[in-house]
């Protein structure tokens, strides 16, 4: 049983240079989230989805994409990338009303020079 | 004033010490809480789910004011193994559950 699949681990953009991380989940989870973590301040939403076609912005969303075209996966897509955006990003899933008990994928470690 | 808010420690303990943490939380509507456990480098983990009557789960107990509005962690006999950052978090029911992470507190434990 993978969970939830993070990839890349780790990538450097240039300043512009746009990508997507790649999220996927395999126990048929309807809550799908994209977290940034950063040094002192915790873990920020980034965009949610509550299930396949449905997605909203949560507490930080400016610069970032996303869609929800399967229940299995959720890519971020950075469309611009800036310095601000250097963080580890964290992928999450969790059943439907279970509130607050995510399963997390291993993350990604974005480097933006 | 921040909606979690967590002692970052810190703690530095000896083996097999007892070692407590406190979280506060802003919003008195807030619903559901857990404990998380993050390992350096890691992903966070889900520790414990907090009930309002309190619940242990071996080394680890688990209580919640809501009076006070705070959460509290125990854990008991320290392991090395316990050396992590701890994550508070706390849901609030709006549109959707919203899910909020206090900053998280550092432990070690010595040998």
């Amino acid at each position: 049983n993978a969970g939830v699949t993070q990839t890349p681990k780790f990538q450097v953009l240039k300043t512009g240079q746009s990508m997507t991380l790649q999220c996927a989940q395999d126990m048929n989870h309807e809550y799908m989230s994209w977290y940034r973590q950063d040094p002192g301040m915790g873990l920020r939403l980034i965009h949610y989805s509550v299930g396949a076609g449905i997605t909203d912005q949560g507490e930080v969303p400016n610069g970032y994409n996303v869609s929800r075209s399967t229940t299995e996966d959720f890519p971020l897509r950075l469309l611009s990338a800036a310095p601000s955006q250097t963080s580890v990003y964290f992928c999450a899933s969790t059943p439907s009303g279970s509130g607050g008990g995510y399963t997390f994928g291993s993350g990604t470690r974005l480097t933006v020079v | 004033r921040k909606e979690v808010e967590q002692d970052p420690g810190p703690f530095n303990v000896p083996e097999g010490a007892t070692v407590a943490f406190n979280c506060t939380y802003s919003n008195s509507a807030s619903q559901s809480f857990f404990w998380y456990r993050q390992d350096c480098r890691k992903e966070p983990k889900l520790l414990m789910s907090v009930y309002s009557s309190g619940n242990e789960d071996g080394r680890f107990t688990a209580q919640l004011n809501r009076a006070s509005q705070y959460i509290s962690l125990l854990i008991r006999d320290s392991k090395l193994s316990d050396s992590a950052t701890y994550l508070c978090v706390v849901t609030l029911k709006t549109s959707y559950d919203k899910v909020i992470f206090g900053p998280g507190t550092s432990l070690s434990v010595i040998p």
